[in-house]
């Protein structure tokens, strides 16, 4: 079974902090992605990575950015972290984007105060 | 419009009844369709997995995709208790570069 690790299951960190949360894959997939997931907005995609230092922006990139220097790992940054970046994040990895499923990990609650 | 739209619900049935959990997505194009189970406080996992249209069962779980109205279900036979989460549809973009994903319909099934 494919397992996706994240490291933490709650943060809780001050606005303005720089934070990163971690994630590992043991599948040697390819590609990875992390989601942020809030009440009645659903999972929306923050970046992704294809490949090793390869990285892709989703759909609201933008207070984020990515880290991809082994192909276990995808780490999120949050540059400078704020209030509205209060969330669940879910990272996930697949072997072929496009034709099969995702395999989630299960998810870091950031609460940034 | 958005890509793929799901009822939100909440949903709540008895023990034992069959329950239909659905979507519909706007682009023709897309092919592979997915239904995820998130439980409480955990990540989705994957439940089924179909392409283009037609039925696929796996035990008590069916999922069917008309592409001809762009309309994907879920039904649950005989409903348990463990069966309450929330359920998600999904099915890649159209750059076949990431999921998109309903918002998820949340089941309660009451012994």
């Amino acid at each position: 079974d494919v397992k996706v690790t994240q490291s933490s299951r709650y943060l809780v960190k001050r606005t303005g902090e720089k934070v990163f949360l971690e994630c590992v894959q043991d599948m040697d997939h390819e590609n990875m992605f992390w989601y942020r997931q809030d009440p009645g907005l659903g999972l929306r995609l923050i970046y992704f990575s294809y490949d090793v230092k390869m990285k892709e922006k989703g759909d609201i990139p933008e207070g984020y950015s990515v880290s991809r220097e082994k192909k276990e790992r995808f780490s999120l940054i949050l540059e400078s972290a704020s209030t509205n970046q209060t969330s669940m994040y879910l990272c996930a990895s697949t072997r072929d984007r496009g034709l099969s499923p995702l395999h989630f990990g299960n998810g870091t609650r950031l609460t940034v105060t | 419009q958005k890509e793929v739209e799901q009822d939100p619900g909440p949903l709540s049935v008895p023990e034992g009844a069959i329950v239909s959990l659905n979507c519909t997505y706007s682009n023709s194009a897309f092919q592979y369709f997915m239904w995820y189970r998130q439980y409480s406080r955990k990540g989705p996992e994957l439940l089924m997995y179909t392409y283009s249209s037609g039925n696929k069962e796996d035990g008590r779980f069916t999922a069917q995709v008309d592409k001809s109205s762009k309309y994907i279900s879920l039904f649950i036979r005989d409903s348990q208790p463990s069966d309450s989460a929330t359920y998600l549809c999904a099915t890649y973009n159209q750059a076949g570069t990431a999921l998109i994903f309903g918002k998820g319909t949340t089941l309660s099934v009451s012994s």
